[in-house]
């Protein structure tokens, strides 16, 4: 079945630009969705579709999908981005979607 | 704006049925074009999709879980449930449910239910 590979950490200091990358096989065929899950929470979806972003995420965050790899970039990173980040993506070959395995993100 | 939660028993005995049910306010489960789905997370671990019906009551379910799971509507309740049978250890985990799109991107979830699967 399809696999999504993401590193186990990502730190970056505050203000700086962190990029948490999504790999698979072509992957830029599929549409990736990202979700931010802080401790004891439930998952907050913050990029649909590749890129868009819901109602009520900042502008900081973004989204790129292209060749093997997806990327969900945050810019001018603040400490309540301190979370787990998961990516996403529906398997056609399975009929189902599949979660990468997650990347906690740190903030110096 | 939509709200969901989970309910059922935070401890099941092993081999036993899991039964877990989700509630929705705030909107009808029955209207739009939407898929209502089950996730779960091990603690210390990541997602795992279980499973998902739609509007129109077809199901979908991960291959790993296919044999052992039974998602089901009830529109006059505004709920959808969970069965996972013959669970053991390895059930433990929190369980949400979410109401997702088309490709799985999950726009709303629940709080998330711990269930603990030990004799």
């Amino acid at each position: 079945s399809y696999v999504l590979t993401q590193p186990p950490s990502v730190s970056v200091a505050p203000g700086k630009t962190a990029r948490i990358t999504c790999g698979g096989n072509n992957i830029g065929s599929k549409s990736v969705h990202w979700y931010q899950q802080k401790p004891g929470q439930a998952p907050v979806l913050v990029i649909y579709y590749d890129s868009d972003r819901p109602s009520g995420i900042p502008e900081r965050f973004s989204g790129s999908n292209s060749g093997n790899t997806a990327t969900l970039t945050i810019s001018r990173v603040e400490a309540g981005d301190e979370a787990d980040y998961y990516c996403q993506v529906w398997d056609s070959s399975s009929d189902h979607p599949i979660f990468g395995g997650g990347t906690k993100l740190t903030v110096l | 704006q939509v709200q969901l939660q989970e309910s059922g028993p935070g401890l099941v005995k092993p081999s036993q049925t899991l039964s877990l049910t989700c509630t929705v306010s705030g909107g009808s489960i029955s209207s739009g074009s939407y898929y209502w789905s089950w996730i779960r997370q091990p603690a210390g671990k990541g997602l795992e999709w279980i499973g998902r019906i739609y509007t129109s009551g077809s199901t979908n379910y991960n291959p790993s879980l296919k044999s052992r799971v039974t998602i089901s509507v009830d529109t006059s309740k505004n709920q959808f449930s969970l069965k996972l049978s013959s669970v053991t250890a390895a059930d433990t985990a929190v369980y949400y449910c979410a109401r997702d799109g088309y490709y799985g991107e999950a726009y709303y979830w629940g709080q998330g239910t711990l269930v603990t699967v030990s004799s």
